[in-house]
């Protein structure tokens, strides 16, 4: 049981490129979420997804998309890179039922993305 | 939009010495709430959470956080650190069960320091 899994773990990016940030988890969780973590800010919500097909918006989710098509896939894309975009990016997921509502989030190990 | 508020920005204390982290939030309803901890290089981990019950909620290393509704906050308090406790503390916030899908709202963070 690997959890949740993110690749790469580093990026640098040109202005202006696009990537696609992978994340998986095995835990068959329904709900998953990208997150990004700026120093003294805290993570912030970029998307999140409540099951296959299904994706929202979250609190920063300009310049990203996201995908759902499997349970356990949520990659996150950056169409055109920015420097504003520099951050390390977390994936998390939970599971959720809905009488008992969302539990503990399980964050990956994170991608360190710089845009220059 | 609900804020989470964590006073102390960076703590350095010695070993042995008693900690306490603030966290206050700004949501009026039924609240699950979480401190996690993150060790230089890692990803989150949780430490531990409360969503109903005994307000006094202990968690993993000895860390133990108190529920104070009247006052909106979730306190983490450890009676004696250790070197190994350096790392960034978080405090989030979600707020109902199922009404927000389990968008946690994070605080910025505090870095605790433990000098041996």
């Amino acid at each position: 049981n690997a959890g949740v899994t993110q690749t790469p773990k580093f990026r640098i990016l040109k202005i202006g490129q696009s990537m696609t940030l992978q994340c998986t988890q095995d835990m068959n969780h329904n709900y998953m979420y990208w997150y990004r973590q700026d120093p003294g800010m805290g993570l912030k919500l970029i998307y999140y997804s409540v099951g296959a097909g299904i994706t929202d918006k979250g609190e920063v989710p300009n310049g990203y998309n996201v995908s759902r098509s499997t349970t356990e896939d949520f990659p996150l894309r950056l169409e055109l890179a920015a420097p504003s975009q520099t951050s390390v990016y977390f994936c998390a997921s939970s599971y959720s039922t809905l009488a008992g509502g969302p539990d503990t989030q399980y964050f990956g190990p994170g991608t360190r993305l710089t845009v220059l | 939009a609900q804020s989470v508020s964590q006073h102390n920005h960076h703590v350095i204390l010695s070993e042995a010495a008693s900690l306490e982290l603030g966290c206050n939030y700004s949501y009026g309803g039924t609240v699950n709430l979480f401190w996690y901890v993150q060790y230089p290089g890692q990803h989150l981990q949780l430490l531990l959470k409360y969503f109903s019950g005994d307000p006094l909620v202990k968690g993993i290393k000895g860390f133990e956080a108190e529920f104070i509704k009247s006052k909106f906050s979730f306190n983490l308090r450890k009676p004696s650190v250790q070197w190994s406790d350096t790392a960034e503390y978080f405090c989030a916030v979600n707020a109902g069960r199922g009404s927000t899908l389990g968008r946690l709202y994070f605080g910025r963070g505090t870095q605790l320091t433990v000098w041996p």
